[in-house]
């Protein structure tokens, strides 16, 4: 299957400082990635989907100004937790279908575990 | 608004001890049902698409069936190394994402 990496899959940092996390399909081209959040035994929460070459789209409740996403490339969607809080803690998961369009699977990444101290 | 609910919540099983796990959807427009698996700590891995009712797709140990409402994940003889979690998720409309239940923990003693 077609895959996807995540970096780092893991980072610590202090509130109030921002982390990028970085999600790369590796033998595919994406247009669209999903990120997604996940707590603690429970399932994942669509946060936004983003979109090659345009704006992302946001769920709701999800604040835009906080979590900012970039698509740059076809194989590379960034995802910033700007004023980090211990409440953003939480594990981040991306995901890309191999095609635009279709129904068709989406491909995970491995997940970034975030700790804000 | 798409729904997908899946119980149990945990399940614990004996080694060999077949059953069933159940995803219950409600979504406009199906346009596939996904099973996952996903370990501690790791992204989900990918098991199975169905796109329509009546469909079967068999791997290993793993059955995934689907009708109108709901979709079972059989697992036949399971072994301790099929202890995870089980995500389902659907896709419907004109969206491309996906919309996932709250899983069933899954833990099979040797």
């Amino acid at each position: 299957g077609a895959v996807v990496s995540q970096h780092p899959s893991w980072v610590i940092c202090k509130s109030g400082t921002s982390v990028k996390i970085e999600c790369r399909s590796l033998d595919f081209q994406a247009t669209t990635m999903f990120w997604y959040r996940q707590f603690p035994k429970q399932s994942l929460m669509l946060m936004a989907t983003s979109n090659e070459g345009s704006k992302a789209t946001y769920e709701q409740g999800v604040e835009k100004d906080k979590f900012l996403i970039n698509h740059a490339s076809l194989t590379l969607s960034t995802l910033t937790v700007t004023s980090a809080h211990p409440e953003d803690s939480s594990f981040y998961i991306c995901s890309a279908p191999p095609r635009t369009g279709v129904t068709d699977t989406q491909y995970f990444g491995p997940g970034t575990r975030l700790t804000v101290l | 608004e798409d729904q997908v609910t899946q119980s149990p919540e945990a399940l614990r099983l004996q080694e060999g001890e077949s059953s069933s796990l159940n995803c219950s959807y409600t979504v406009s427009g199906l346009r596939g049902l996904f099973w996952y698996r996903q370990d501690p700590g790791k992204g989900p891995e990918f098991l199975f698409t169905l796109y329509s009712a009546g469909e079967e797709k068999e791997k290993e140990r793993l059955k995934a069936t689907l009708t109108k409402k709901e979709s079972f994940l059989h697992i036949t003889a399971p072994k301790p190394e099929d202890s995870a979690t089980y995500l389902c998720a659907v896709q419907g409309g004109d969206n491309n994402d996906m919309r996932f239940g709250a899983g069933t923990r899954l833990t099979v003693k040797p």
